[in-house]
């Protein structure tokens, strides 16, 4: 059973830069969630996938969006980069209707 | 006010310590969890629990639903716990994170 991985680990970009992010889900899992994590702050949900489709945002502007392909692997893009996304990234792979989620490492995002 | 708030923020022990922290919440839940997350950033989860108590080894977690509020328990503390706590509570399929608790224990 492999776990969840993320890629990058790290990643350094400027102000009003693209960024993807990706996340692979664990073996067998479909439903996955995207959270950003501040310094010294906890996480934050950004939202959810399943099936293919988003299933719960949460309090993020339209610049986060997401893809979820039909391997369950999951991508977040973010656009026009602002010094205030800069944050860990995490994501969280489920099956659905479970409640525990399983993490990945997480995707250090810089903006300068 | 956050919908589920930790505390303390920060803590330190002596090696063999018992430390407890604590969680409240204010939504309704349909599961507590606790996680750990160590300084690369990867979160572990400890446990998951909507009644009672759970034990693993040193750690127990309990719960009241009535007065909304967890604690985490580590009993005989060691060095390698060192972390960051956190409490997150499900909420319609998603997780509503605490700001975490940070635990240093020196040897």
């Amino acid at each position: 059973e492999t776990g969840v991985t993320q890629s990058p680990t790290h990643l350094i970009k400027t102000r009003g830069q693209q960024v993807t992010l990706r996340c692979s889900s664990q073996s067998g899992h479909n439903t996955v969630s995207w959270y950003q994590q501040a310094l010294g702050q906890g996480p934050q949900f950004i939202f959810q996938y399943y099936r293919e489709e988003e299933n719960g945002r949460g309090n993020f502007p339209p610049r986060f969006s997401g893809l979820q392909f039909p391997n369950y692997s999951s991508e977040l893009n973010v656009n026009a980069l602002e010094l205030d996304d800069s944050a860990l990234y995490l994501c969280a792979s489920s099956l659905v209707g479970s409640e525990t989620q399983y993490f990945g490492p997480g995707t250090r995002l810089l903006v300068l | 006010k956050n919908e589920v708030e930790q505390s303390p923020q920060n803590l330190t022990a002596q090696e063999g310590e018992f430390i407890t922290i604590n969680c409240s919440y204010s939504v309704g839940i349909s599961a507590l969890h606790w996680l750990q997350q160590h300084p690369g950033g990867g979160i572990v989860s400890l446990f998951m629990l909507s009644s009672g108590k759970k034990k693993h080894g040193r750690l127990i977690a309990t719960i009241n639903i009535q007065e909304k509020h967890s604690s985490l328990h580590i009993t005989a503390s060691h060095p390698r716990d060192s972390a960051v706590y956190i409490c997150a509570v499900g909420n319609t399929d998603k997780l509503i994170f605490g700001t975490g608790t940070r635990l240093q224990v020196f040897p």
